[in-house]
This record gives C-alpha cells, sequence and structure tokens, in this order.
C-alpha cells in the first residue's frame, strides 16, 4: 500500500487559505487520494477525494500533480473552526476499500 | 438515522479482564471497520470486514478479536486487556464498492487499562 508524508503541523491566518501538502510517491494508478480530518477527539470527517484531476467541492479543493506523486488540499478562507488534524490517505480500491491513515497535518487557524 | 453508534463511551479495565466494545450503523453500509488512537498519534486500523461474514486483518490486530454480527453490526473484543491498549477506539462504515467515497465514524470509545 502506497504511504503517504504530512508535515506535522502547520499555521495558517484566519481569513486566508490553508494549503496543506501531501506526498504520495508510490502512488499505484488506481489508488485514489483522499483528504479528512479530525476535530478535536471527534471522528474523521471526510473532506473530499480525487484520482488525478483536481477536484473541488463547498468545503475545499485537492490540487493532484501531473505526475500523481504529490497532492494539496486547499481551504480557500480558513476559519477558526478549521483548526484540526487533516489526513492525506491514499486508499487501495481492491475488494476490501481499506483505509490507511497516517499522522496527519495539525492545522491551526489563528486569528 | 443514527448513523454509526458506540457503545460504551468510556470504559476503565484492570489488567487481564475482558471485554467487547460494540458498533453498529444504520446505513445498509457493507464494510465495517475498527480503529484505535492513542494520544497525540494518528488512527489505525485495527480489523476491517469488507461484508457480512468476512473480516480481516488491518496493521494492528494483536491482542483483539472481532465479530460481524450481521450487516448492521461488527463488535471487537480484547481477551485480556493490558495498558498498551489504553487508546480511543473508532468505529467506522463505509458503503462498499469502486465508487464508495465517505467512511462514516461513530463518536469513538475511551478505553484505560491499568
Amino acid at each position: 500500500d502506497a504511504k503517504t508524508t504530512q508535515p506535522p503541523s502547520m499555521d495558517c491566518a484566519e481569513g486566508r487559505a490553508a494549503n496543506l501538502p501531501c506526498n504520495h510517491s508510490t502512488i499505484s494508478g488506481n489508488e485514489y487520494v483522499y483528504w479528512y480530518r479530525q476535530i478535536h477527539s471527534q471522528g474523521p470527517q471526510y473532506i473530499i477525494h480525487g484520482l488525478k484531476n483536481n477536484e473541488t467541492n463547498e468545503m475545499a479543493s485537492l490540487i493532484i500533480t501531473e505526475d500523481r506523486k504529490s497532492s494539496t488540499l486547499i481551504l480557500p478562507h480558513a476559519t477558526l473552526r478549521d483548526t484540526a488534524v487533516y489526513y492525506c490517505i491514499v486508499r487501495v480500491i481492491y475488494n476490501f476499500n481499506k483505509f490507511y491513515f497516517g499522522s496527519g497535518t495539525k492545522l491551526n487557524v489563528k486569528p | 438515522n443514527a448513523g454509526v453508534t458506540q457503545t460504551p463511551k468510556f470504559q476503565v479495565l484492570k489488567t487481564g479482564q475482558s471485554m467487547t466494545l460494540q458498533c453498529a450503523q444504520d446505513m445498509n453500509h457493507n464494510s465495517m471497520y475498527w480503529y484505535r488512537q492513542d494520544p497525540g498519534m494518528g488512527l489505525r486500523l485495527i480489523y476491517y470486514s469488507a461484508s457480512e461474514g468476512t473480516t480481516d486483518k488491518g496493521e494492528v490486530p494483536n491482542g483483539y478479536n472481532v465479530s460481524r454480527l450481521n450487516k448492521r453490526e461488527f463488535s471487537l473484543r480484547l481477551e485480556s486487556a493490558a495498558p498498551s491498549q489504553t487508546s480511543v477506539y473508532f468505529c467506522a462504515s463505509i458503503s462498499g464498492g469502486e465508487g464508495s467515497n465517505e467512511q462514516f465514524f461513530g463518536p469513538g470509545t475511551r478505553l484505560t487499562v491499568l
């Protein structure tokens, strides 16, 4: 299974865009990139996913490089409520839908 | 529609005691998962069940057993609890199949083993 590498923490000013990087250099052609976040000690929450094209939804945008070895999650206008741990996951899409979480990035949004 | 529910919310055990963590989902999902999260760490997959009647090991299965009782319920058992199993345990489910996007998580069970 492809592994991911994320910085342990990042700071962002409230109202600014938060750009969270993820390295997944061993990703294979049929593996998706997923992003989840965990606020305090709640269960993780799905944000967005993609295969090779850039994706956008009401929460965030996902930019995947052409070689698919890295991606960036963009929160366009970060708020204090976006302070959380953000997990980048490469999903094995065989029969079993396993999800392996790494250590994530702690995003601190500051006023 | 309650989503994913877990019981109990909190539990304190003594070393060597056994207990079962319960998880249920009402979304008719095929796949279910058990994770543990140690303080300051990410989630680690313990066991998963791709569909009713099947279970398989994740990253950290030692010391645990699971049962997929039916499509709704997936339980996690600690036969002889150890202090190293002090953690927060999350259950999750997903509909299954290549089009599945979102894994839904329960609120967690906070377990302390003394």
